[in-house]
């Protein structure tokens, strides 16, 4: 049931580009991400409702398709700050009408100078 | 504007002694969640509130876990009795709403049961 991001794990060149997927198996209600450096807690950076909307905050955007239960995020001209483990959240409806929210796999991305 | 706050940050303690874990919501949300983090399986919910009262513990482990929100302000994770294998880092998260908001995650207490 958990979320499968993909890749685990990528290495960048400072300004280089990188995406990382995450694909349910369980229709969506939103999906949010977030980032978590080391010994630190996870920062939210954006969330997307269902709707196949795209989002972007300075060089990072995501997209959200409903119909294949993905979301993608977009990392642009990457940067040193930009290190860390990205989770994808899914949110999606249960048979009792409540909301699950589960984490995903985790991306780890390290940006080399 | 203060964010999330969990105490303590750290605990040590014995296998079978009781844990307690607080936490305090930003003022005004909703809704609270607790987690926990491991290597081996990664971030995992354990339990929500919306409105003080729980909605989904489906994520709680065992019987030993049980967790509380007496009031808007305040929450707490009980671990009795802990084991080695509970050693994790436990984050409490709120929200405005239960749905479609982004959480904020207060900085977590890492439990270490020797």
């Amino acid at each position: 049931q958990q979320p499968v991001q993909s890749p685990q794990a990528v290495i960048l060149r400072e300004g280089e580009d990188a995406v990382i997927n995450c694909s349910s198996s369980k229709a969506l209600y939103s999906v949010h991400w977030y980032r978590q450096k080391h010994g630190e807690a996870p920062v939210f950076l954006m969330i997307l409702l269902k709707g196949g909307e795209q989002k972007g905050h300075d060089k990072i955007s995501a997209s959200f398709n409903e119909k294949k239960q993905q979301s993608s995020l977009y990392l642009t001209a990457s940067q040193l700050s930009y290190s860390g483990t990205y989770f994808c959240g899914t949110q999606g409806g249960t048979t009792s009408g409540t909301y699950k929210y589960i984490f995903g796999t985790g991306t780890r991305l390290k940006v080399l100078a | 504007d203060a964010g999330v706050i969990q105490s303590p940050r750290h605990e040590v303690t014995e296998m079978g002694q009781e844990v307690t874990l607080r936490c305090k919501p930003i003022s005004g949300h909703n809704s609270l969640f607790w987690y926990r983090q491991t290597m081996m399986r990664g971030l995992e919910l354990l339990i929500y509130f919306n409105n003080n009262v729980p909605i989904d513990d489906s994520g709680m482990p065992e019987d030993r876990f049980s967790a509380k929100m007496p009031n808007a302000s305040f929450s707490t994770l009980k671990i009795q009795p802990s084991e080695p294998r509970d050693s994790a880092v436990y984050f409490c998260a709120s929200s405005a709403r239960l749905e479609g908001n982004e959480q904020y995650f207060g900085p977590g207490t890492r439990l270490t049961v020797t």
